[in-house]
């Protein structure tokens, strides 16, 4: 039973646009909730990340949102730019097991 | 970036072949893990290590083995290769600093024919 959902496999924007990428988590235990991108035939990069006592957390264009009663995040890019096109994995972790557990991904391509 | 490399980065064998794959890393980091990535369903924990020949089992561990005995060097064996094995095999480090980030290696593409 996946513990980290995103039920989203693609999602298509026009530049200078809002992303919205999704994700859904059952274990109400995880510390820490993670995005992470990942080009074609390099290894995934982290990207920005939330504790599970916050509720947003923002870097740049990224803003990631947690909404602990929905076990839900989403991760805001604003404005989208070809760059960004890739794979996109939600991640939590757990502390006390210091592991990492990845949903299956979301590919965004941002239409120039 | 993070000094880490897997060898080798492409590799095709035969059902029944051992197979090891090796994660070399330079920054002296305790953690180290192994995961697969198939379409569907994403990144899957394999082994993990919290320091030398200190390791325990991920979600997908089945048909896999891993040992460690250098902090430098996290090595995992396919016993007997199967077709299900076929993945691409990451393997990724991480400090005691930000919670949950992890340094990923470019990948390992296994084929097993």
């Amino acid at each position: 039973d996946q513990q980290v959902k995103q039920n989203s496999p693609s999602l298509s924007v026009q530049e200078g646009r809002i992303s919205i990428l999704n994700c859904d988590y059952t274990n109400s235990m995880f510390d820490y909730f993670l995005w992470y991108k990942k080009y074609p035939a390099e290894g995934p990069t982290f990207l920005i990340s939330i504790s599970s006592i916050k509720d947003k957390n923002e870097d740049g264009r990224f803003t990631v949102f947690l909404n602990k009663s929905a076990k839900h995040l989403s991760l805001h890019i604003v404005p989208s730019q070809p760059g960004d096109s890739a794979v996109y994995f939600c991640a939590a972790f757990s502390g006390s097991a210091r592991q990492l557990t990845f949903g299956s991904g979301t590919q965004l391509t941002v239409l120039p | 970036d993070a000094g880490i490399t897997q060898s080798p980065r492409h590799k095709v064998t035969e059902t029944g072949t051992p197979v090891t794959l090796r994660c070399h890393q330079t920054e002296n980091h305790r953690y180290m893990y192994w995961y697969r990535q198939d379409p569907g369903h994403g990144l899957r924990l394999i082994h993990y290590s919290y320091g030398v020949k200190d390791t325990d089992k991920g979600e997908v561990s089945d048909g896999y083995s891993v040992s460690r005995s250098k902090t430098e060097d996290f090595l995992l064996t396919l016993e007997s290769a199967t077709s299900s094995q076929t993945s691409v095999y990451f393997c990724a480090i991480s400090s005691t600093g930000r919670a949950g980030e992890l340094f990923f290696g470019e990948g390992s593409r296994l084929t097993v024919l």
